[in-house]
């Protein structure tokens, strides 16, 4: 088992530009997440996705996009990147005893 | 007021010494606690998980959860160089919404030889 797998692991863009951070679980969990970490702080959830066909607003959401592609992955969607988007982006899963299994993160750095 | 207040590091603790971590919440309804580790430039991943008033025990990990007061900690007991980490409270609800955790900003420890 791969467990959580994101990609890729850094990226950098331009103000304006866009991308998609891709994610997939090979532990057929129903539920994923996506965070972002910025430096000294905790993790601030910008959607999640409770099963497959559902995506919700997390604390977080504006200037992002999300989809559900199937059960195994979520993706994330900058359309048009900010410096204040500059972060670590943390995308995890769930089994229903709330125990997240994160992947190793994307550091995405806008200029 | 933050939703989930950590005390602010950094902790520094000798090798051997027990390692207090602290975290209060301010919703009550909240029936959920973790605390995860995270080493520098890595993921979190989960060491503990409380639900109910009381110490819950794993090795040389002890959670402890007062809901009356609003209060979760971490002991860590024969802290080693490997406990270096920072560490992160996490406390959220249960059943439909379950996952949707507010994290704290995190305590970074430091356990010197």
């Amino acid at each position: 088992n791969a467990g959580v797998t994101q990609t890729p692991k850094f990226q950098v863009l331009k103000t304006g530009q866009s991308m998609t951070l891709q994610c997939a679980q090979d532990m057929n969990h129903n539920s994923m997440y996506w965070y972002r970490q910025d430096p000294g702080m905790g993790l601030r959830l910008i959607y999640y996705s409770a099963s497959e066909g559902t995506t919700d607003k997390g604390e977080v959401p504006n200037g992002y996009n999300v989809s559900r592609l199937n059960k195994r992955e979520f993706s994330l969607r900058l359309e048009s990147a900010a410096p204040s988007q500059t972060s670590v982006y943390f995308c995890a899963s769930r089994i229903t005893d709330n125990t997240q299994y994160f992947g190793p993160g994307t550091r995405l750095t806008v200029l | 007021q933050k939703e989930v207040e950590q005390n602010s590091g950094p902790l520094s603790v000798p090798e051997g010494a027990i390692a207090s971590l602290n975290c209060t919440y301010s919703d009550r309804v909240s029936q959920s606690f973790f605390w995860y580790r995270q080493y520098s430039g890595k993921s979190p991943e989960l060491i503990m998980s409380i639900y109910s008033n009381g110490d819950k025990e794993d090795g040389r990990f002890t959670a402890q959860l007062n809901k009356a007061s609003q209060y979760v900690s971490l002991l860590i007991r024969d802290s080693q160089p490997s406990d270096s980490a920072t560490y992160l409270c996490a406390v959220g609800p249960i059943g439909t919404n379950a996952g949707k955790s507010t994290f704290g900003d995190g305590t970074t420890l430091t356990v010197k030889p």
